[in-house]
């Protein structure tokens, strides 16, 4: 079955950055298209990126544009998220989701990883 | 940008229909999903591509999505649905979501 572990986030101070990942099983991972949503504690759910199958195309909420750099390495089955200049507004627990197919077509956020939380804080 | 509004709260008894609602600028136009989330626990997708049920949600989960408004209905509503849903749309290369439902059995 569809397994999403994500990891790397931690307590860091505002201005810093982190690199948060996404290791992906019991699918083809270079097939699929990948993002990262993430919640602020006691918030909806706010998409931050999304990653095409292979790479090749990536966009960004307006909030993290410029900051944020989402990466994947296929070899490794691997998503990440890079990010820089962290402010409070990015304290969240960040989850790892992807895409996937029917009949009509692809559609987003069809399984989801149980997320790691990034907690910026002087 | 572009904005989802959903109504905070929903009351519903248990063995009734619960509507939830979604408005948006030519929603009906767009695909939308339905995402339910409960507490401590990840979202799962109940819906997907306005009215498509993944595999394992059950029949009484169903969508529809016209003119400015997607709704999402449970039908039979049970104790186990009580959950936040939020439901997603995209917009000028945006995945958007609205602010949440809290469905209360």
């Amino acid at each position: 079955q569809v397994q999403l572990v994500e990891s790397g986030g931690g307590v860091v101070q505002p201005g810093t950055s982190l690199r948060l990942s996404c290791a992906a099983s019991g699918f083809t991972f270079r097939n699929f298209g990948m993002h990262w949503v993430r919640q602020a504690p006691g918030k909806g759910l706010e998409w931050v990126a999304v990653i095409s199958y292979d790479g090749s195309n990536r966009y960004y909420s307006d909030s993290v544009k410029g900051r944020f750099t989402i990466s994947r390495d296929n070899s490794k089955d691997t998503l990440f998220l890079q990010m820089s200049r962290l402010g409070l507004e990015d304290t969240a627990l960040y989850y790892c989701t992807k895409d996937s197919y029917s009949d009509r077509g692809g559609y987003p956020f069809a399984d989801w990883g149980q997320g790691t939380l990034v907690t910026v804080s002087s | 940008s572009y904005e989802l509004t959903q109504p905070p709260s929903v009351s519903v008894s248990p063995g009734q229909t619960a509507s939830i609602t979604c408005s948006g600028e030519n929603l009906g136009r767009k695909n939308v999903c339905w995402l339910q989330q409960k507490p401590g626990q990840s979202p799962v997708l109940v819906i997907h591509q306005n009215t498509k049920r993944p595999s394992g949600i059950p029949e009484r989960f169903s969508g529809s999505n016209s003119g400015t408004t997607a709704t999402l209905t449970i039908s039979g509503t049970q104790v186990l649905d009580e959950a936040d849903y939020y439901c997603q749309t995209w917009d000028s290369s945006a995945y958007i979501f609205g602010p949440g439902t809290k469905v209360t059995v």
